[in-house]
């Protein structure tokens, strides 16, 4: 168990709709990162929050936001879904940033996902 | 662009063999390189990490991994591979605060 937590494990949704992913990071990690896994793109950087602030963005579509809350959980939301946004979207979470905490801060624990499903 | 690239996209070996997962990388300077597990329905584990120091880096569930920088590789081994090692793995890199994943090895174990 890595400590990281995300609900709900599946979600079958249909077009057009919109949903929300939560995560909880481990204990005492101030920065969560959404990562989207799919067949045809493989793992990519969605988004990073530290402490409650947007650190990095990746191929995050506009389509999809998130936030990160004083309680330092994170939510991501995915509106106005098409098929092609079916997939696993992970959220890991480290203590800190790297460029202020280095490397061995950012040691990144994944959750065990949230399988999306568009029909 | 740093990449990461793992040319076996599907491996099989017999319970009890030895095991190597390539991983090359291309990055300019000195790389930070992760192993990553991702068993059937289950998230990513860390395997191993390099950031520097020893090349060759132990890590849990047995795993080893040796960091060659003129070659650009950071591949996994293992001696002895258990049933419970079928899963897909992952080799990444860290970069500016995001993780660059590569395509993933499918490892398969016969008994």
């Amino acid at each position: 168990d890595s400590g990281v937590t995300q609900t709900p494990k599946h979600l079958i949704t249909a077009t057009g709709q919109r949903v929300t992913l939560r995560c909880s990071p481990r204990s005492g990690d101030l920065s969560v990162y959404w990562y989207q896994q799919s067949l045809d793109q493989g793992l990519q950087f969605l988004i990073q929050y530290y402490n409650g602030e947007e650190r990095a963005k990746g191929n995050i579509l506009e389509r999809f936001s998130a936030q990160q809350f004083p309680d330092l959980h994170s939510e991501l939301n995915l509106s106005s879904l098409e098929l092609g946004d079916s997939a696993l979207y992970f959220c890991a979470s480290s203590v800190g940033p790297g460029q202020w905490g280095g490397v061995a801060k950012n040691i990144q624990y994944f959750g065990a996902g949230t399988r999306l499903s568009v029909l | 662009a740093q990449s990461v690239t793992q040319p076996d996209i599907h491996i099989t070996v017999s319970e009890g063999a030895s095991l190597e997962l390539r991983c090359n990388y291309s990055y300019g300077a000195t790389p930070y390189l992760f192993w990553y597990v991702q068993s059937p329905g289950q998230g990513l584990q860390l395997l191993l990490k390099y950031f520097s120091g020893d090349t060759l880096v132990q890590g849990i569930k047995g795993f080893e991994a040796e960091f060659k920088r003129s070659q650009s590789s950071y591949n996994l081994r293992k001696p002895s591979v258990h049933w419970s090692d079928a899963a897909e793995y992952f080799c990444a890199v860290w970069r500016t605060d995001k993780l660059i994943f590569g395509t993933g090895t499918r490892l398969q174990v016969f008994p």
